[in-house]
């Protein structure tokens, strides 16, 4: 299994550009989500998804668009980038999230190295 | 404002030493908290989950211990190895934010020959 895969590892944008980082994860989890990391802070939720077809706002959702057509797949859309939006990018997936006292661990991507400029 | 603060912020030591990162929280209630490992470049690879009900949970030369009463956790390596060179994270799930993870900066951790 290759588990969490994201492309592409690095990219420059010019301010205003857009562009989708890709994510995709063989281990047939429901759930899905995007993470950034910024420098010497912890990682920030953008979107996530509980399954095909149903995505939700994290809590850094804006400038950010996700979509979840397969089980597989679940890209991340930048839209008229911005110089706030340079930042590492992580895909992360699990087993269902269960909402209680266990919970099943998150399997990270590589990451996607963001500049915009 | 759920917070959780991980001291110290970077740490040295000599390849055989044992350390012992700690992991603050003001998360309330919460239903586990968890430890990563982050290697320069990659993503986060889990280490260890507890439920608040569990005081010590291991894996391998790593051992987590978890006070809920005093909010705090640590995360103590022993006979450190070069590849245990790394950040690592302390992860704290707020019940009441629709379960939301609440994510520590990490420790830098630095393992010398």
């Amino acid at each position: 299994n290759a588990g969490v895969t994201q492309t592409p590892k690095f990219r420059i944008l010019k301010i205003g550009q857009s562009m989708t980082l890709q994510c995709t994860q063989d281990m047939n989890h429901n759930y899905m989500y995007w993470y950034r990391q910024d420098p010497g802070m912890g990682l920030k939720l953008i979107y996530y998804s509980v399954g095909a077809g149903i995505t939700d706002k994290g809590e850094v959702p804006n400038g950010y668009n996700v979509s979840r057509s397969t089980t597989e797949d679940f890209p991340l859309r930048l839209e008229l980038a911005a110089p706030s939006q340079t930042s590492v990018y992580f895909c992360a997936s699990s087993r269902d999230d269960g909402q209680g006292l266990i919970s099943y661990e998150q399997y990270f991507g590589p990451g996607t190295r963001l500049t915009v400029t | 404002k759920n917070q959780v603060e991980q001291s110290p912020q970077s740490l040295i030591i000599l390849e055989g030493k044992n350390c012992t990162l700690q992991c603050n929280y003001t998360v309330s209630p919460f239903s586990n908290l968890r430890w990563y490992k982050q290697d320069t470049g990659r993503g986060p690879v889990s280490l260890t989950i507890m439920t608040f009900s569990e005081n010590t949970k291991s894996n391998g030369r790593y051992t987590a211990t978890l006070d809920a009463d005093t909010k705090q956790s640590s995360l103590h390596i022993t006979a450190s190895q070069l590849s245990d060179s790394a950040s690592y994270i302390c992860v704290v799930r707020d019940m009441d934010s629709n379960y939301q993870l609440i994510w520590g900066a990490g420790t830098k951790l630095i393992i010398k020959p």
